[in-house]
């Protein structure tokens, strides 16, 4: 079975600038999580997806959106890029209690 | 507030011996916790669960104790071996079997540093 994938791998952007990250879950898997990691604060939760509705939500300003498609594949939008928006970006699929992660989008704001 | 910690930020282990990585929680509400190793520039590799029913679980070289009372849960490696060396973090989630859920949603901790080394 296929794991998760993410798209792109890396991405460079402007200050200012807004970026879609694309996410493809393990087949089967309808819930799609979102994750940032930074060097200072870790890994920490954005938002879920299940069935095309976003269930729970982090502690992320409303630059940071998302969606499901019906296809459970899922994209996250980061508008007005910051430059503390620099970090690795995962998505992870789950069936039950596990959660299996994507590789990750690496994203540096210039 | 930190609700998941691990105080240990690194470990070091010689190839053979057991590696004990801890980790604290703080909130009642979780009831699922895991496990999972990674390599930098990498997503999180899950290792192993245990629900809050549990108290222990085995997965070949790999074991985690659950201690609910004290909100501690700790991941055994044995034997250890030189390519476990990595980042391990604890994560907990709230599943709804302690009164709370959290769809979707780890907690994770800091993590800790593991090298075995030859």
């Amino acid at each position: 079975k296929a794991g998760v994938t993410q798209t792109p791998r890396y991405l460079i952007k402007t200050r200012g600038q807004q970026v879609t990250l694309s996410c493809s879950p393990i087949s089967g898997h309808r819930s799609v999580s979102w994750y940032q990691q930074t060097p200072g604060q870790g890994l920490q939760f954005l938002f879920e997806y299940f069935s095309e509705t976003q269930r729970n939500k982090g502690n992320f300003p409303g630059r940071f959106s998302g969606r499901q498609f019906s296809n459970s594949r899922s994209e996250m939008n980061v508008s007005t890029l910051e430059l503390g928006d620099s970090a690795l970006y995962l998505c992870a699929s789950s069936l039950l209690g596990e959660q299996y992660f994507g590789p990750g989008t690496r994203l540096t704001v210039t | 507030d930190q609700q998941v910690k691990q105080n240990s930020p690194s470990l070091s282990v010689q190839e053979g011996r057991i590696s004990i990585l801890n980790c604290d929680y703080t909130n009642s509400m979780f009831d699922y916790f895991l496990w999972y190793k990674k390599y930098p520039a990498e997503g999180p590799t899950f290792l192993i669960s245990i629900s809050s029913i549990k108290d222990k679980n085995e997965d070949g070289r790999f074991t985690v104790f659950l201690n609910k009372s004290a909100k501690h849960l700790s991941l055994h490696i044995v034997p250890s071996q030189p390519g476990d060396s990595a980042v391990y973090f604890c994560a907990a989630s709230a599943n709804g079997n302690a009164g709370g859920t959290s769809y979707g949603k780890l907690t994770f901790g800091q993590g800790t540093i593991l090298t075995v080394h030859p």
